[in-house]
C-alpha cells in the first residue's frame, strides 16, 4: 500500500495565481480530509468527504477556497486566487476507522 | 475558541527519563482520543488512541491516560529515545469517524 500520495510536494506561485493541490487517498477508504497547517492556528480542519460527497467545509477559509472529490481515489483542492497568508503545508488524509492516515503534505509559498 | 489544547509548545527530556506530554479539552462529547506523531517534512502518522470508557491505554513504551473529570489527558513515554524527538499532536472526535480536532502540537526533544 503506497499510502496517501499528494502532489506536488512544494509549490511556489505568484500571487493572484490559480493552485491545485491534489490527492489520492489509500483504496477502501470512504473519508477524506483536507487540513492546513501553519505556526499561528496549527492544523485546522478546511472539509471533508464521505464516499465522495462534502460532508462539512466549515473550515473552508473563504470562496477562493474550493475542494472536489470526483471519484473516491482522487481529491483536489484548489485556491483562486491565491494570497500570500494561504502559504502553508495542506495535508490530505484518509480513513475507513478510527484513526487517519496522512499524506506527506504539500508546502505551498504564494511569494 | 480551541476545543483542544496543547499549553506546552515544547519540552525537552534526557534520553532514558520519562516524556509526559499533556492535552486538555472542553468538549465532554468527544468519544475518541488519539495522538500523532510528526517528523519535519512529513505528515502525522498515528501512535495511540484511547477510547471515552477507558482511562488508560499501552502499547510498549507509550501509555496514554485519559481522566474525564478532569478534561485531561495525558501521553507518557518511557524509556525516551531520541528517536521520539518530533512533534506530537493531540487529536479528539466524536463517534467512531468524522472529523479529528487537533491541538496545536508539542515540540519534544529528547538529548542523549
Amino acid at each position: 500500500d503506497a499510502g496517501v500520495i499528494q502532489s506536488p510536494r512544494h509549490e511556489v506561485t505568484e500571487m493572484g495565481q490559480e493552485v491545485t493541490l491534489r490527492c489520492k487517498p489509500i483504496s477502501g477508504h470512504d473519508y477524506l480530509f483536507w487540513y492546513r497547517q501553519t505556526m499561528m492556528r496549527g492544523l485546522e480542519l478546511l472539509i471533508y468527504f464521505n464516499n465522495n460527497v462534502p460532508i462539512d467545509d466549515s473550515g473552508m477559509p473563504e470562496d477562493r477556497f474550493s475542494a472536489k472529490m470526483p471519484n473516491a481515489s482522487f481529491s483536489t483542492l484548489k485556491i483562486q486566487p491565491s494570497e500570500p497568508r494561504d502559504s502553508a503545508v495542506y495535508f490530505c488524509a484518509s480513513s475507513s476507522r478510527v484513526g487517519y492516515t496522512f499524506g506527506s503534505g504539500t508546502r505551498l509559498t504564494v511569494v | 475558541d480551541q476545543q483542544v489544547k496543547q499549553n506546552s509548545p515544547s519540552l525537552s527530556v534526557q534520553e532514558g527519563r520519562i516524556s509526559i506530554l499533556n492535552c486538555d479539552y472542553t468538549n465532554s462529547m468527544f468519544d475518541y482520543f488519539l495522538w500523532y506523531k510528526k517528523y519535519p517534512a512529513e505528515g502525522p502518522t498515528f501512535l495511540i488512541s484511547i477510547s471515552s470508557i477507558k482511562d488508560k491505554n499501552e502499547d510498549g513504551r507509550f501509555t496514554v491516560f485519559l481522566n474525564k473529570s478532569a478534561k485531561h489527558l495525558s501521553l507518557h513515554i518511557v524509556p525516551s529515545q531520541p528517536g521520539d524527538s518530533a512533534v506530537y499532536f493531540c487529536a479528539a472526535m466524536k463517534g467512531s469517524q468524522g472529523n479529528l480536532i487537533f491541538g496545536k502540537g508539542t515540540k519534544l526533544s529528547v538529548k542523549p
